[in-house]
């Protein structure tokens, strides 16, 4: 299973909002809703801020959203802060055992 | 709370052989299944398989399938990473992570380990 597709980087101004694209989501029912969005800063361990595609983990603030439509995932920040520069990973499921991450994304919030 | 906490860095040399550890409380270890994932230098997450402690069942990726063993020892709640020949390409940092959902490999990561990094040089 190839890695999915993901922009190599975002980039926006503290307040707006952007959205990061994921593309090669399986339509097997395996995978299909189990997409989760990962938060990586510099020197740290990644963090899940979206799961099961739009479920946020609690503690996760609520600017972050996650959405999917066919085989594409996205995930929306709004109301950017700087510290929301970070590197970005989605994964989803190819088999019942097989799981696939992004390429990343890296957000940088000027 | 729960934790996963990974044995220190380690540097080899090629043709070394190298376990590493993840060492895991506040949860039942045996419920759920915990992934290794590499991450190469400026590079993305590498899903490299996973181990479900409770009926000793593991899954790998098939670009890691017998080049690394994943196990874990039920008694001291911790999973393991072993190489028995490294090579220099293996120079990454490792990380183990918790899948979240109870008894099955399809969930998200959470918590994950604070991450191994192993160097390998001549």
């Amino acid at each position: 299973q190839s890695a999915l597709t993901q922009p190599a980087s975002v980039s926006g101004s503290p307040g707006q909002s952007i959205t990061i694209s994921c593309t090669g989501i399986s339509s097997d029912p395996v995978g299909y809703n189990y997409v989760a969005w990962y938060q990586q800063h510099p020197g740290k361990a990644p963090k899940v801020i979206i799961y099961d595609v739009s479920k946020r983990p609690s503690g996760v603030s609520d600017r972050f959203s996650g959405s999917k439509y066919g085989n594409t995932a996205s995930l929306t920040i709004s109301g950017l802060q700087t510290d929301d520069t970070a590197d970005y990973y989605c994964s989803s499921y190819a088999s019942s055992s097989s799981l696939v991450f992004g390429g990343g994304t890296r957000l940088t919030v000027l | 709370e729960v934790q996963l906490v990974q044995s220190g860095a380690e540097v080899k040399k090629p043709g070394e052989s190298l376990k590493i550890s993840c060492k895991t409380s506040g949860y039942t270890f045996t419920l759920y299944w915990i992934a290794w994932v590499r991450q190469m230098s400026g590079k993305g997450l590498e899903w490299m398989g996973f181990i479900f402690p409770g009926e000793y069942q593991t899954r790998y990726s098939p670009s890691f399938r017998g080049q690394v063993t994943i196990s874990a020892d039920t008694s001291t709640k911790t999973a393991y990473m072993e190489w028995s020949s490294l090579k220099t390409s293996d120079t990454a940092v490792y990380y183990c992570a918790r899948v979240a959902r109870l008894t099955t490999p399809r969930g998200w990561l959470d918590p994950w380990g604070q991450g191994t990094l192993v160097t390998v040089s001549s």
